[in-house]
Protein backbone atom coordinates (compact mmCIF):
# COMPACT_ATOMS: atom_id res chain seq x y z
CA UNK A 1 0.00 0.00 0.00
CA UNK A 2 0.98 3.60 0.52
CA UNK A 3 1.89 4.17 -3.65
CA UNK A 4 2.22 7.60 -4.87
CA UNK A 5 2.28 8.30 -8.71
CA UNK A 6 3.65 10.85 -10.69
CA UNK A 7 2.88 11.55 -14.45
CA UNK A 8 4.38 11.98 -16.98
CA UNK A 9 7.73 10.49 -15.43
CA UNK A 10 10.17 12.82 -17.63
CA UNK A 11 9.22 16.07 -20.12
CA UNK A 12 10.99 17.84 -22.29
CA UNK A 13 9.93 21.12 -23.21
CA UNK A 14 10.44 24.65 -25.10
CA UNK A 15 11.67 27.63 -23.48
CA UNK A 16 8.86 29.28 -22.34
CA UNK A 17 6.05 27.01 -22.59
CA UNK A 18 4.27 25.66 -19.35
CA UNK A 19 4.29 22.38 -17.92
CA UNK A 20 1.88 20.22 -15.87
CA UNK A 21 2.85 17.20 -13.44
CA UNK A 22 0.71 15.42 -11.83
CA UNK A 23 0.88 13.51 -8.20
CA UNK A 24 -1.35 11.11 -7.16
CA UNK A 25 -2.15 8.74 -4.07
CA UNK A 26 -2.97 5.63 -5.41
CA UNK A 27 -4.75 3.71 -2.68
CA UNK A 28 -4.90 6.51 -0.09
CA UNK A 29 -6.36 9.54 0.59
CA UNK A 30 -3.61 12.41 0.90
CA UNK A 31 -4.85 15.65 2.75
CA UNK A 32 -0.88 16.92 2.17
CA UNK A 33 1.43 16.56 -0.35
CA UNK A 34 4.75 18.37 -1.20
CA UNK A 35 6.46 18.72 -4.03
CA UNK A 36 10.31 18.46 -3.68
CA UNK A 37 12.96 19.66 -6.59
CA UNK A 38 16.79 18.39 -6.60
CA UNK A 39 19.11 19.80 -9.24
CA UNK A 40 21.31 17.53 -10.18
CA UNK A 41 24.10 16.44 -6.99
CA UNK A 42 22.17 17.98 -4.47
CA UNK A 43 19.88 17.37 -2.13
CA UNK A 44 15.97 17.72 -2.39
CA UNK A 45 14.75 21.11 -1.21
CA UNK A 46 10.93 21.61 -0.25
CA UNK A 47 8.97 23.95 -2.35
CA UNK A 48 5.75 23.90 -1.15
CA UNK A 49 2.71 22.24 0.66
CA UNK A 50 -0.12 21.36 -0.69
CA UNK A 51 -3.38 21.01 1.41
CA UNK A 52 -6.18 19.81 -0.14
CA UNK A 53 -9.19 22.63 -1.15
CA UNK A 54 -6.88 25.37 0.45
CA UNK A 55 -3.99 27.62 -1.09
CA UNK A 56 -0.65 26.04 -0.97
CA UNK A 57 2.08 26.91 1.30
CA UNK A 58 5.26 27.71 -0.25
CA UNK A 59 8.63 27.71 0.75
CA UNK A 60 10.69 31.60 0.77
CA UNK A 61 12.11 31.71 -2.46
CA UNK A 62 9.98 29.94 -4.26
CA UNK A 63 8.30 31.86 -6.53
CA UNK A 64 4.23 31.04 -6.30
CA UNK A 65 3.34 32.46 -9.74
CA UNK A 66 5.48 30.52 -11.63
CA UNK A 67 5.38 27.21 -9.42
CA UNK A 68 0.92 26.63 -9.84
CA UNK A 69 -0.07 24.06 -7.28
CA UNK A 70 -3.39 22.37 -7.03
CA UNK A 71 -4.61 20.32 -4.95
CA UNK A 72 -8.41 19.72 -6.01
CA UNK A 73 -9.06 16.45 -4.53
CA UNK A 74 -7.48 14.26 -1.87
CA UNK A 75 -6.09 11.97 -4.50
CA UNK A 76 -4.53 14.35 -6.84
CA UNK A 77 -2.33 17.71 -7.09
CA UNK A 78 -0.69 18.70 -9.29
CA UNK A 79 2.30 21.42 -9.98
CA UNK A 80 2.19 23.93 -13.20
CA UNK A 81 5.75 24.93 -14.37
CA UNK A 82 4.52 28.35 -16.14
CA UNK A 83 6.89 29.75 -18.34
CA UNK A 84 9.66 27.24 -18.02
CA UNK A 85 13.44 28.23 -18.67
CA UNK A 86 16.39 26.23 -18.90
CA UNK A 87 17.34 26.36 -14.99
CA UNK A 88 14.13 25.11 -14.25
CA UNK A 89 15.02 22.22 -15.36
CA UNK A 90 15.35 19.61 -12.34
CA UNK A 91 13.92 17.03 -10.80
CA UNK A 92 10.84 17.08 -9.35
CA UNK A 93 9.48 14.76 -6.83
CA UNK A 94 6.02 14.87 -4.87
CA UNK A 95 5.10 13.18 -1.53
CA UNK A 96 2.08 11.94 -0.23
CA UNK A 97 1.09 12.34 3.76
CA UNK A 98 -2.12 10.02 4.97
CA UNK A 99 -5.22 10.92 6.25
CA UNK A 100 -4.16 7.94 9.43
CA UNK A 101 -1.54 5.23 9.46
CA UNK A 102 1.91 6.33 9.42
CA UNK A 103 1.45 9.55 10.37
CA UNK A 104 2.43 9.62 13.77
CA UNK A 105 5.72 10.09 12.88
CA UNK A 106 4.92 12.14 9.29
CA UNK A 107 6.20 8.98 7.16
CA UNK A 108 6.12 10.59 3.49
CA UNK A 109 5.38 8.07 0.68
CA UNK A 110 7.24 9.34 -2.24
CA UNK A 111 6.38 9.57 -5.88
CA UNK A 112 9.13 8.40 -8.83
CA UNK A 113 9.81 12.24 -9.79
CA UNK A 114 8.89 14.07 -13.05
CA UNK A 115 12.67 14.41 -14.83
CA UNK A 116 11.98 17.85 -16.60
CA UNK A 117 14.55 19.33 -19.02
CA UNK A 118 13.72 22.66 -20.28
CA UNK A 119 15.31 23.54 -23.86
CA UNK B 1 16.17 28.64 9.69
CA UNK B 2 16.63 24.40 9.99
CA UNK B 3 19.70 22.76 8.90
CA UNK B 4 20.69 18.89 8.37
CA UNK B 5 24.61 18.80 7.86
CA UNK B 6 25.80 15.33 6.22
CA UNK B 7 29.05 14.83 4.89
CA UNK B 8 28.56 14.33 0.74
CA UNK B 9 31.40 11.64 0.66
CA UNK B 10 32.13 9.75 -0.92
CA UNK B 11 32.12 6.72 1.63
CA UNK B 12 34.16 3.60 0.33
CA UNK B 13 33.91 0.73 2.28
CA UNK B 14 34.67 -2.88 1.58
CA UNK B 15 31.78 -5.41 1.06
CA UNK B 16 30.58 -7.12 4.21
CA UNK B 17 32.02 -4.37 6.48
CA UNK B 18 29.96 -1.82 8.47
CA UNK B 19 29.24 1.34 6.71
CA UNK B 20 28.65 4.52 9.21
CA UNK B 21 26.88 7.57 8.23
CA UNK B 22 26.20 10.55 10.22
CA UNK B 23 24.09 13.56 10.44
CA UNK B 24 23.59 16.31 12.88
CA UNK B 25 21.06 18.57 12.86
CA UNK B 26 20.44 22.49 14.28
CA UNK B 27 16.77 22.54 15.61
CA UNK B 28 16.40 21.38 19.28
CA UNK B 29 13.06 20.96 18.77
CA UNK B 30 13.33 18.61 16.18
CA UNK B 31 11.96 15.51 17.30
CA UNK B 32 11.81 12.48 14.91
CA UNK B 33 14.41 11.81 12.10
CA UNK B 34 14.18 9.77 8.83
CA UNK B 35 16.83 8.10 6.96
CA UNK B 36 16.39 7.57 3.26
CA UNK B 37 18.38 5.49 0.81
CA UNK B 38 18.49 7.27 -3.09
CA UNK B 39 19.77 5.61 -6.09
CA UNK B 40 21.02 7.42 -8.81
CA UNK B 41 18.06 9.10 -11.01
CA UNK B 42 15.55 8.26 -8.45
CA UNK B 43 12.96 9.04 -5.79
CA UNK B 44 13.98 8.81 -2.14
CA UNK B 45 12.86 5.45 -0.22
CA UNK B 46 12.23 5.36 3.65
CA UNK B 47 14.87 3.00 5.29
CA UNK B 48 14.17 3.91 8.62
CA UNK B 49 12.88 6.73 11.45
CA UNK B 50 13.83 7.15 14.94
CA UNK B 51 12.55 9.31 17.51
CA UNK B 52 14.06 8.11 20.92
CA UNK B 53 17.30 8.71 22.07
CA UNK B 54 19.43 5.28 21.77
CA UNK B 55 19.39 2.86 18.84
CA UNK B 56 16.57 1.53 16.77
CA UNK B 57 17.35 -1.77 14.95
CA UNK B 58 15.53 -3.10 11.84
CA UNK B 59 17.86 -6.03 9.69
CA UNK B 60 21.07 -5.26 8.69
CA UNK B 61 20.52 -1.39 9.43
CA UNK B 62 20.98 0.88 12.76
CA UNK B 63 19.63 4.02 13.70
CA UNK B 64 21.40 5.93 16.44
CA UNK B 65 20.07 9.04 17.94
CA UNK B 66 21.36 11.64 20.76
CA UNK B 67 19.62 14.31 20.99
CA UNK B 68 21.85 16.13 23.35
CA UNK B 69 24.66 16.10 21.19
CA UNK B 70 22.32 16.72 18.19
CA UNK B 71 23.33 13.99 15.89
CA UNK B 72 22.02 11.13 14.05
CA UNK B 73 23.73 8.29 12.98
CA UNK B 74 22.82 4.79 10.41
CA UNK B 75 25.14 1.72 10.28
CA UNK B 76 24.33 -0.55 7.83
CA UNK B 77 26.14 -4.07 8.66
CA UNK B 78 27.40 -7.08 6.59
CA UNK B 79 27.41 -4.03 3.47
CA UNK B 80 26.27 -5.02 0.11
CA UNK B 81 27.09 -3.82 -3.44
CA UNK B 82 23.47 -3.32 -3.47
CA UNK B 83 23.45 -0.74 -0.51
CA UNK B 84 25.73 1.83 -2.65
CA UNK B 85 23.66 4.61 -3.18
CA UNK B 86 23.33 8.53 -1.61
CA UNK B 87 21.91 8.39 2.01
CA UNK B 88 19.97 10.83 3.05
CA UNK B 89 18.98 12.50 6.81
CA UNK B 90 15.76 14.28 7.10
CA UNK B 91 14.10 16.33 10.06
CA UNK B 92 10.37 16.78 9.59
CA UNK B 93 9.11 20.64 10.78
CA UNK B 94 6.53 20.73 13.96
CA UNK B 95 3.07 19.75 13.79
CA UNK B 96 1.07 16.81 11.66
CA UNK B 97 2.46 16.92 8.60
CA UNK B 98 5.93 19.55 7.44
CA UNK B 99 7.74 19.01 4.45
CA UNK B 100 11.45 17.51 5.36
CA UNK B 101 14.59 19.30 5.56
CA UNK B 102 16.77 17.43 3.83
CA UNK B 103 20.97 16.87 4.41
CA UNK B 104 22.78 16.97 1.20
CA UNK B 105 23.07 13.10 1.15
CA UNK B 106 26.14 10.88 2.19
CA UNK B 107 26.85 8.94 -1.32
CA UNK B 108 27.79 5.55 -0.23
CA UNK B 109 30.26 2.88 -2.03
CA UNK B 110 30.64 -0.88 -1.18
CA UNK B 111 33.37 -2.22 -2.95
CA UNK B 112 32.86 -5.60 -3.95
Amino acid sequence: GAVVSQHPSRVICKSGTSVKIECRSLDFQATTMFWYRQFPKQSLMLMATSNEGSKATYEQGVEKDKFLINHASLTLSTLTVTSAHPEDSSFYICSAVGLAGALAYNEQFFGPGTRLTVL
Amino acid sequence: QKEVEQNSGPLSVPEGAIASLNCTYSDRGSQSFFWYRQYSGKSPELIMFIYSNGDKEDGRFTAQLNKASQYVSLLIRDSQPSDSATYLCAAPGEGGADGLTFGKGTHLIIQP
